[in-house]
């Protein structure tokens, strides 16, 4: 799985949007990215993957770059609760019957400021 | 549904001592994982089970043996304890077998300290 490098800590305005970056300049052509998240203490929480099309749900936006080489998660409008160690994954997809663990690095701390 | 749970939720335990950490989860998946997270790391896997009756190596395994008992539970045992082992485990699963998609779910964690 590609190497992702993404900054160690970013702050962020409550009800401003927070676009975390990370790069992923070795992500081959089978290789999705993924985001977690990890509020204090607590177990790591799913938030969105993709591979080539920007996608969205109902609790962030992905974009990816059209050369795959980077990515930004966007939290559109950042509360207090947002705040926890984002961490971005790389990974190829699953073959049957396998099962492949994440990669996780070391993450972005973002602190959501009142 | 409760998701993964995992028991204890803490443990002290003295160098040299064993002990078992349980994990289930009810969603009926079918991959099952243990991560250990040091002070200011990310994850690391120790080990995982893809299916029901198969068990692999992870990134971090000496030290550690699991157990997939049944669909739905799968333990990780500390033989003889070190204060290495030091750290919160986390249990996850995942739905497994073939596609992308496949978000973990993780339980809430179990904190050791081994003295």
């Amino acid at each position: 799985d590609a190497k992702t490098t993404q900054p160690t800590s970013m702050d962020c305005a409550e009800g401003r949007a927070a676009n975390l970056p990370c790069n992923h300049s070795t992500i081959s052509g089978n290789e999705y990215v993924y985001w977690y998240r990890q509020i204090h203490s607590q177990g790591p929480q799913y938030i969105i993957h993709g591979l080539k099309n920007n996608e969205t749900n109902e609790m962030a936006s992905l974009i990816i770059t059209e050369d795959r080489k980077s990515s930004t998660l966007i939290l559109p409008h950042a509360t207090l609760r947002d705040t926890a160690v984002y961490y971005c994954i790389v990974r190829a997809s699953l073959s049957s019957g396998s099962a492949r663990q994440l990669t996780f690095g070391s993450g972005t701390q973002l602190t959501v400021l009142p | 549904n409760a998701g993964v749970t995992q028991t204890p939720k803490f443990q002290v335990l003295k160098t040299g001592q064993s002990m078992t950490l349980q994990c289930a989860q009810d969603m009926n998946h079918n991959s099952m994982y243990w991560y250990r997270q040091d002070p200011g790391m990310g994850l690391r896997l120790i080990y995982y089970s893809a299916s029901e009756g198969t068990t692999d190596k992870g990134e971090v395994p000496n030290g550690y043996n699991v157990s997939r008992l049944n669909k739905r539970e799968f333990s990780l045992r500390l033989e003889s304890a070190a204060p290495s082992q030091t750290s919160v485990y986390f249990c996850a699963s995942s739905e497994g077998g073939r596609g992308a998609y496949n978000e973990q779910f993780f339980g809430p964690g179990t904190r050791l300290t081994v003295l």
